[in-house]
């Protein structure tokens, strides 16, 4: 299994407060991603990043920053939580290097509850 | 930007029976990637198969293989001898430029 760590993998919060999900990995990939899954929807691209410090929107970034300040550590903050915020957050790494393209390695998920 | 259709919410088997799944997904991009992913009950996402566009020639891994129609935008997934562990969401999920999305899911309930 690809070393991948997600934390904390429960968590549960009220409206306005600040969260912080942290992924940790092992394998030393260049792209890390933080997806939310919701029913109905699947799994939406919040987040990811190419590199230390490079990083890109995706289909949902509103309301949530990311930083990548090692290679290894990727970390999703949600400045102001919301209810619509309550979701599954998956973690995922990946190698892409010249033509060759690696499929996503998923964390565990974390479980956030916002009330 | 590109999208991932799966137009069947849900599907069942049965027990050693075949079954198919279907995704279509829309891009101007010639090269690219395609994933089936399957999420069983314990909610981690494991790679079932993957597809490069530039290969003409459909995955195949052991009881699951794809159609891959290029042309048609077309990635539909065929599990044979289908098993009890094979109930699971499914998910079709375009790659380009290390991007991947995702389809909605097919939830899959294979039944004795």
């Amino acid at each position: 299994d690809a070393g991948i760590t997600q934390s904390p993998r429960h968590k549960v919060t009220e409206t306005g407060t600040p969260v912080t999900l942290r992924c940790h990995q092992t394998e030393n990939h260049r792209y890390m991603y933080w997806y939310r899954q919701d029913p109905g929807h699947g799994l939406r691209l919040i987040h990811y990043s190419y590199g230390v410090k490079d990083t890109d929107k995706g289909e949902v970034s509103d309301g949530y920053s990311v930083s990548r300040s090692k290679t290894e550590d990727f970390l999703l903050t949600l400045e102001s939580a919301t209810s619509s915020q309550t979701s599954v957050y998956f973690c995922a790494i990946s190698e892409i290097i010249a033509t060759y393209t690696g499929e996503l390695f998923f964390g565990e998920g974390s479980r956030l509850t916002v009330l | 930007a590109q999208t991932v259709t799966q137009s069947q919410p849900e599907m069942s088997v049965q027990e050693a029976e075949t079954v198919t799944l279907s995704c279509t997904y829309d891009t101007s991009e010639n090269n690219y990637y395609l994933f089936w992913y399957k999420q069983p009950p314990s909610r981690q996402m494991i790679l079932v198969i993957r597809q490069e566009a530039y290969k003409q020639q459909n995955a195949t891994e052991n009881r699951f293989s794809v159609n891959f129609q290029k042309a048609a935008k077309s990635f539909s997934l065929k599990i044979s001898d289908s098993q009890l562990g094979d109930t699971a969401m499914y998910f079709c999920a375009f790659m380009k430029g290390g991007k991947l999305i995702f389809g909605t899911g097919t939830r899959l309930q294979v039944f004795p």
